[in-house]
């Protein structure tokens, strides 16, 4: 049983430019949830998708988009990239049935903005 | 919306010795209080879990206490080894409807040999 996969696992780009993350989520979960991650913090939510559609989001600018597929994978797009863009960038999965409160972490995908 | 304190930032013990790791939150509402640890450069991994209508939990060496009164939990960690060094993340999910968890900035563990 797979868990939570990202792509790619590092990354750099130059301020300015646009960038697209991907998760897959584990087996059987159908929510995505994407957080930002600074050195030295802890997760901060970005938005979550479910059914298609973002379900919520937290306290970040439009340039941050994102978008889930039909087989519940999402991705993540950050436009404008600016140098406080730099994170490590993980996605979460959870259920919407039962003890949907649990998240299972991807390792992750570090942006560096340069 | 909530807000999660933890403390200490850095906790630095001898393997052997316990260790506690507080948060509070804002949140009356809050009903969810899950605890993760993530190793250096890896993914963070749920270690443990609380609901509010309970007030203790044990799972071998860690324990999860609450205190809905005061707003606090805590993590123990009993008879600490060197693999349980890493950054702990305190997490309240407020009520409401809400399935997004606030986390804490989280606490470096260092278990010295």
């Amino acid at each position: 049983d797979a868990g939570v996969t990202q792509s790619p696992t590092h990354l750099i780009k130059t301020r300015g430019q646009q960038v697209t993350l991907r998760c897959s989520p584990k087996s059987g979960h159908d929510t995505v949830s994407w957080y930002q991650q600074a050195l030295g913090q802890g997760p901060q939510f970005i938005f979550q998708y479910y059914e298609e559609e973002e379900r919520q989001r937290g306290n970040f600018p439009d340039r941050f988009s994102g978008h889930q597929f039909p087989n519940y994978s999402s991705e993540l797009n950050v436009n404008a990239l600016l140098l406080g863009d730099s994170a490590l960038y993980l996605c979460a999965s959870s259920t919407n049935r039962g003890s949907n409160e649990k998240l299972f972490f991807g390792s992750g995908t570090q942006l560096s903005v340069l | 919306g909530e807000n999660v304190e933890q403390h200490p930032s850095t906790l630095s013990v001898q393997e052997g010795d316990s260790a506690v790791i507080k948060c509070t939150y804002s949140d009356s509402a809050s009903n969810y209080f899950p605890w993760y640890k993530q190793e250096l450069g890896k993914r963070p991994q749920l270690i443990i879990d609380i609901r509010s209508n309970v007030g203790e939990k044990k799972d071998q060496r860690i324990a999860v206490t609450l205190n809905k009164t005061a707003k606090h939990f805590s993590l123990h960690i009993t008879e600490t080894q060197p693999e349980d060094s890493a950054v702990y993340f305190c997490a309240a999910l407020p009520g409401g409807g809400s399935y997004i968890p606030t986390f804490g900035r989280g606490t470096s563990l260092i278990v010295h040999p």
